[in-house]
């Protein structure tokens, strides 16, 4: 399939362990965040969400923390499969109500 | 399947040509957004639609324009092409009316600018 072939940053993880994925955002305005995951040769597919007066949100083998504080989201990903390889974009929706994507992750499984 | 359709899938062009990309939104959803994915910059946000209406607009070049046609599809066209837009554009829906970032993608335009 193909790929966007940005030089990401990737993480590699055993089918079966948990996987965790950062992201820094830079707008302290920013009020809603989300998660989006890209697999090779399809368009970006939302994950979870999360709004700003939270700080952990669970949704089926993924959770997404928030740190306000530090401004930086993560999403963990529960008993990693092989499905979750993938490119995973963290998103911050601002006052202009737009949503801005970050640079992305490489998750790669190995089984 | 996201219920997003994006026509071509790829697209092979030379510099200075226009091109013109297709998409047709999810059934019901009456906001369209175009984004452009390229090697370095990652996913930009170029413009959105609502209704036929443009209600937001991004990091959209003076040679690039938009429109959503009153059956909710929309066309982005790209003019005066440079290498540099070589890209995959996406194109997503929702139904703009609710405050949400679940945004619908389809699967790409990839254009290649020789």
């Amino acid at each position: 399939g193909e790929s966007v072939g940005l030089h990401l940053p990737t993480l590699s993880v055993q089918e079966g362990d948990n996987s965790i994925i950062n992201c820094a955002y830079s707008n302290s305005a920013s009020d809603y965040f989300i998660w989006y995951k890209q697999e090779s040769g399809k368009g970006p597919q939302f994950i979870i969400d999360i709004r700003s007066n939270m700080d952990k949100r669970q949704g089926q083998r993924v959770t997404v923390l928030l740190n306000k504080t530090v401004k930086h989201l993560s999403l963990q990903i529960a008993a990693t499969q092989p499905g979750d390889s993938a490119v995973y974009f963290c998103a911050e929706k601002g006052g202009n109500n737009r949503l801005a994507f970050g640079k992305g992750n490489q998750v790669v499984v190995i089984p | 399947d996201s219920g997003v359709t994006q026509t071509p899938k790829h697209l092979i062009t030379a510099t200075g040509q226009r091109v013109t990309l297709r998409c047709s939104p999810r059934s019901g959803d009456l906001s369209v957004y175009w984004y452009q994915q390229s090697l370095d910059q990652g996913l930009q946000f170029l413009i959105q639609y609502y209704n036929g209406e443009e209600r937001a607009k991004g990091n959209i070049l003076e040679r690039f324009s938009a429109q959503q046609f009153p059956d909710l599809h929309s066309e982005l066209n790209l003019s005066s092409l440079e290498l540099g837009d070589s890209a995959l554009y996406f194109c997503a829906s929702n139904s703009g009316t609710v405050n949400t970032g679940e945004l619908f993608f389809g699967e790409g335009s990839r254009l290649t600018v020789l």
